[in-house]
């Protein structure tokens, strides 16, 4: 099963406002990472925050985690239309760093 | 760009056959990845091979096989293809294995199995 569930699903927003994006997961991690897709291309990392931390910012990206609850949120602030993409979460539990799991993504609209 | 180059971009084929992907990973990247994503299942992983050699098996087929060659370029050989098959397949490359490291996605190439 999936490690990581986004949450919500859809998102629609108007340009300038902020999104927000959840994931929780069921194990404990050594890492949560944040990909953009945008419809029919290739993932693009946005993100990682290591278990230790709590709070990172790229940009107009802020990332959380909670480890006590399992759970991350991605903060665009500030939106443009050209956020439009899904948004993926995926957790690194351990292993191979090749085994990232990817919840199944919050498809982000931006509307102009 | 990520520097990750997949072909082809689009393959249409048949029941019963075989296929190979093709991936050159960013350069300097030791590490390739493949993942499977379709709609009812998401993004799936399946292999990583870290310079030559098989590091991690998830979630793939008997009928699959992947490898990795000594220029580092990988394949990902899909046989006796079923209409379940059809998805996206995405190869990603790192830099080593070594965790916190992220990955770099090609375009994948789009399989359609009819």
């Amino acid at each position: 099963s999936q490690q990581g569930e986004e949450d919500p699903q859809a998102l629609s927003i108007q340009e300038g406002e902020n999104a927000t994006m959840n994931c929780s997961y069921k194990t404990s991690i050594n890492n949560l990472q944040w990909y953009r897709q945008n419809s029919g291309r290739g993932l693009v990392h946005l993100i990682l925050i290591r278990s230790n931390e709590r709070e990172k910012h790229s940009g107009r990206l802020r990332v959380t985690l909670d480890t006590s609850k399992k759970s991350s949120s991605l903060l665009i602030t500030a939106s443009r239309a050209a956020d439009t993409a899904s948004y993926f979460c995926a957790t690194d539990y351990g292993g191979s760093q090749g085994n990232l799991i990817f919840g199944k993504g919050t498809k982000l609209s931006v509307k102009p | 760009d990520s520097g990750v180059t997949q072909t082809p971009k689009h393959l249409i084929t048949a029941t019963g056959q075989r296929v190979t992907l093709r991936c050159s990973p960013r350069s300097g990247d030791l590490s390739v990845y493949w993942y499977q994503q379709s709609l009812d299942q998401g993004l799936q992983f399946l292999i990583q091979y870290y310079n030559g050699e098989e590091r991690a098996k998830g979630n793939i087929l008997e009928r699959f096989s992947a490898q990795q060659f000594p220029d580092l370029h990988s394949e990902l050989n899909l046989s006796s293809l079923e209409l379940g098959d059809s998805a996206l397949y995405f190869c990603a490359s790192s830099g080593g294995t070594g965790r916190h490291s992220p990955l770099h996605f090609g375009n994948g190439t789009r399989l359609t199995v009819t």
